[in-house]
């Protein structure tokens, strides 16, 4: 059955400090996708990265980076000098199979950035 | 840019109403979705709809919800006859396809069960 744990329930951190919220995924299929989410307090679901489970080469975009292991079942997710803006809700997500859409979402993890 | 667009934004209802929620996917896209967020909690998968037909549903999406595609380019949830457990955040998305692009979501709309 596939699970995704987002430990980490809340997170505030101070402007311009880095921070990594942190996913765990299980999944028995050898096809999946992983996925973060952000959802601001205005409620949308805004993309921030959809990745394969052949992928596992580390992405950067911007003040955001992603670091993807297999051998952990990991799919971290870094923001690197914080700003207030960043201050949202944050789903980690998978869905298996080939190009299945029907994501599983984690709990979220609330990150809360102190100006 | 192309978005995803739900309507309405809120809505209140009485236990045991029937609630039409609307969604305009991106007008491209083959794959529909319809997920569910009880107020603070995690985002639950409900319903996916390709072909004008489910393709898959979970546990949650019983005989008191149905999804529609009336015409070229709405899709709809609907519940029957609602319970108060049934109050949250019910997103739309869609895709263009399963193995390309981003899944958007709409904005959601907010269903309030008295």
């Amino acid at each position: 059955a596939q699970k995704v744990t987002q430990a980490q329930t809340e997170i505030s951190v101070v402007e311009k400090e880095d921070v990594t919220l942190d996913c765990v995924y299980e999944t028995r299929d050898t096809t999946y996708y992983l996925f973060w989410y952000k959802q601001p307090p205005s409620g949308e679901l805004v993309f921030l990265i959809r990745r394969n489970s052949f992928d596992e080469q580390n992405e950067i975009s911007g003040r955001y980076s992603w670091n993807f292991q297999k051998s952990t079942s990991s799919f971290n997710f870094t923001i690197t000098a914080s700003q207030v803006v960043d201050s949202a809700v944050y789903f980690c997500a998978l869905s298996e199979g080939t190009g299945a859409n029907n994501l599983f979402f984690g709990t979220g993890t609330r990150l809360t950035v102190i100006p | 840019e192309p978005e995803v667009t739900q309507t309405p934004s809120h809505q209140v209802t009485q236990m045991g109403q029937e609630v039409i929620l609307r969604c305009v996917p991106i007008s491209n896209h083959l794959y529909f979705y319809w997920y569910r967020q009880i107020l603070g909690q995690k985002v639950e998968f409900l319903v996916s709809f390709y072909n004008n037909e489910i393709s898959e549903k979970s546990e949650i999406f019983d005989d008191q919800f149905s999804v529609e595609r009336p015409d070229g380019s709405n899709f709809t949830l609907k519940i029957r006859s609602t319970k108060l457990e049934d109050s949250a955040m019910y997103f739309c998305a869609s895709i263009v396809g399963t193995n390309t692009g981003e899944l958007f979501f709409g904005e959601g709309s907010r269903l309030t069960v008295l």
